[in-house]
């Protein structure tokens, strides 16, 4: 059993597109995250989610927007796609804020 | 606010030769301290975590790290290098009401 899951693997559009990310964990955790890890394998933390409530939002275009319709789901809808927004994109989730993170395998996004 | 510094982002060693991955933290509280390693093409694992207790602390694949509270360090070892050693590997702190932050991450290299 994927404790965290994302899907698409692999995501290919054109600019100006509207894509999601979906993400799914099955740890029981309250806390989910969005992270984005750039060419240079910088990790942005991106959105965090508590209980279905939005608790970090970063400096991200509002493009971006995350939505978690419970606590073990958090999706990622982009507007618009840009070429900038090319990047790996990963899902995490904890038990609390503080405590270690797992991650999902990532969702490749190439923006063309 | 809390912050990670890991110092070198490329590290190559010999096979069977000592691993050491520097890490060096802020933070204003007692921290939380973690170290991810990141294979090609996937996402972050937990290779060990510090909360309290020991300070040197035993994760998997035969990696090791001591918290140094005087030297504000979290250096990660493993005695003998493996060829699957190689990866992408990250630090990271958080503490009460901090979520975690990420260094810029290390690549290790294995040289047979």
């Amino acid at each position: 059993d994927t404790a965290v899951s994302q899907t698409p693997k692999y995501l290919v559009t054109q600019m100006g597109n509207d894509k999601s990310i979906k993400c799914e964990q099955n740890l029981g955790h309250d806390t989910m995250y969005w992270y984005k890890q750039d060419s240079k394998k910088f990790l942005k933390i991106m959105f965090s989610y508590n209980n279905k409530e939005l608790i970090i939002n970063e400096t991200v275009p509002n493009r971006f927007s995350p939505k978690s319709p419970d606590k073990a789901h958090l999706n990622l809808h982009i507007n618009s796609l840009e070429l900038g927004d090319s990047a790996v994109y990963f899902c995490a989730s904890s038990q609390e804020s503080i405590y270690e993170q797992y991650f999902g395998p990532g969702t490749r996004l190439t923006v063309t | 606010a809390q912050s990670v510094t890991q110092l070198g982002s490329h590290v190559s060693v010999s096979e069977g030769a000592l691993v050491l991955l520097r890490c060096n933290y802020s933070s204003s509280v007692p921290p939380y301290l973690f170290w991810y390693v990141q294979y090609p093409n996937q996402g972050l694992q937990l290779l060990l975590k510090y909360t309290t207790g020991a300070t040197l602390v035993k994760g998997i694949n035969g990696f090791e790290a001591e918290f140094k509270k005087s030297e504000t360090s979290f250096h990660l070892t493993k005695p003998s290098a493996h060829m699957s050693d190689a990866a992408e590997y990250f630090c990271a702190v958080s503490g009460p009401s901090t979520p975690l932050v990420f260094g810029k991450g290390t690549r290790l290299s294995v040289i047979a």
